[in-house]
């Protein structure tokens, strides 16, 4: 079964650096979405895109974040400056579409963690 | 916006006892209800969705999930679980606007053989 796929299952980084999150969504899905996951904290919602735009973003998602499919298979979270407080685990999902059915079903990747010194 | 409450932080039971894990959201409006679990050390993955027609949907590994709109509840439940069932299980609810997923804050499942 196909699955989403993310690399690197972990990141260490220090302040300040800048950070990419690869992603390989599932083929023959047309959206794509990043979430992250705090330490013991609930998953949260940073953006959603679509035919080569963001099509939702969250508050968390500031100008330090951008996305980018660079090529027909990736699909890539960049933080520019890392802080701190970005030190979580990010999700990467895709889904075939958005027809208000099961089509809108998110199938998620392993996740990277990330931890920020 | 969606906010979703999972009353569960912590369950611990034997194997063979019935499940229940309570879902609250605060949209009245149409949304889509999904079931994620998470085994340690792996992904997300999707225990049983509801967008519409019957409420009570069956998932994967016998579990199933109850819709009870005037509730605004999405139970999960299992009659027997068992060791293997050890697991983060997530309530998520997507809509009615937009595409992306509000999550519950997780409830860790521990089965004791």
């Amino acid at each position: 079964e196909p699955e989403v796929t993310q690399t690197p299952s972990h990141q260490v980084t220090q302040m300040g650096q800048e950070v990419i999150l690869r992603c390989v969504p599932i083929s023959n899905h047309l959206y794509f979405y990043w979430y992250r996951q705090i330490l013991g904290q609930k998953v949260e919602f940073l953006v959603s895109f679509y035919n080569n735009e963001i099509s939702e973003k969250s508050e968390i998602f500031d100008d330090q974040f951008s996305v980018e499919r660079p090529d027909g298979s990736n699909f890539t979270l960049k933080i520019r400056s890392t802080k701190l407080e970005d030190s979580a685990m990010y999700f990467c999902a895709s889904s075939p579409g958005l027809a208000g059915g099961p089509e809108e079903t998110q199938y998620f990747g392993p996740g990277t963690r990330l931890l920020v010194l | 916006a969606q906010s979703v409450s999972q009353h569960n932080h912590h369950v611990i039971l034997s194997e063979a006892a019935s499940l229940e894990l309570g879902c609250n959201y605060s949209y009245g409006g149409t949304v889509n209800l999904f079931w994620y679990v998470q085994y340690p050390g792996q992904h997300l993955q999707l225990l049983l969705k509801y967008f519409s027609g019957d409420p009570l949907v069956k998932g994967i590994k016998g579990f199933e999930a109850e819709f009870i709109k005037s509730k605004f509840s999405f139970n999960l439940r299992k009659p027997s679980v068992q060791w293997s069932d050890t697991a983060e299980y997530f309530c998520a609810v997507q809509g009615p606007t937009g595409n992306q997923f509000y999550f519950g804050t997780g409830t860790s499942l521990t089965v004791i053989p």
